[in-house]
């Protein structure tokens, strides 16, 4: 398994303005990935976070809106940009391990866009 | 398109039942099936996981229930504990052939386990 932290855990913002959230591994991993899960849902895989290249986005997520960083194999960085009540939700790291895909996720940065 | 349909939506038990969560996939090529445990305001941990090659993974009260043919998979908990309380979640990834491990989720169950 791999220690994950995020910051901040909890955020309220004013519409319009951009939110970067952190994730910090405490091991170097190959593979980072960014979730949203909106309250009372599933998660939703927005993007995989590629080390030394740009993310790679699912369906529905944009890069201008969700800018993403991965500077190395230990950190990553997700933006929340020009933010609206509809981005209100847990924004969620994870890290894969292991051989089989094993996905470890982190506490999550609960976002409330007012 | 849901690729993993996952029921009940929620599921009520009394201390010491057998709650059982179904799911049920759509896409072959999944080849890895893990099972997350989310408490309120906390990131979901992973509980358990099961590859198609076995029908059956046990982790102490925890126990995977896999059947390839059907595309079914489900989750059993023994001696179920008002601890136990959570959402739980099944999901489903594709660990070979180039992709990139990309988790696919159901909908989630919400367990209650009464006293």
């Amino acid at each position: 398994s791999a220690v994950i932290s995020q910051k901040p855990s909890r955020d309220i913002c004013q519409r319009g303005t951009s939110l970067t959230i952190q994730c910090q591994v405490d091991s170097q991993v190959t593979m980072m990935f960014w979730y949203r899960q909106q309250p009372g849902q599933s998660l939703t895989l927005i993007a995989t976070a590629n080390q030394g290249s740009e993310a790679t986005y699912e369906s529905g997520f944009v890069i201008d809106k969700f800018p993403i960083s991965r500077p190395n194999l230990t950190f990553s960085t997700l933006t929340v940009s020009n933010m609206s009540p509809e981005d209100s939700s847990i924004y969620l790291c994870s890290v894969k391990t292991g051989h089989y895909g094993e996905q470890f996720f982190g506490p999550g940065t609960r976002l409330t866009v007012l | 398109q849901q690729q993993v349909k996952q029921s009940p939506q929620s599921l009520i038990v009394q201390k010491g039942g057998i709650p059982i969560i179904n799911c049920a996939y759509e896409n072959t090529a999944f080849d890895y099936f893990p099972w997350y445990q989310q408490f309120p305001g906390k990131g979901p941990a992973l509980l358990i996981a099961i590859r198609p090659d076995v029908s059956e993974k046990k982790e102490g009260r925890f126990t995977i229930s896999f059947n390839k043919s059907a595309k079914q998979f489900s989750l059993h908990i023994m001696d179920s504990q008002p601890g136990d309380s959570a959402t739980y979640f099944c999901a489903a990834s594709i660990g070979s052939g180039g992709s990139n491990y990309k988790l696919t989720f159901g909908k989630g169950t919400l367990l209650t386990v009464n006293p």
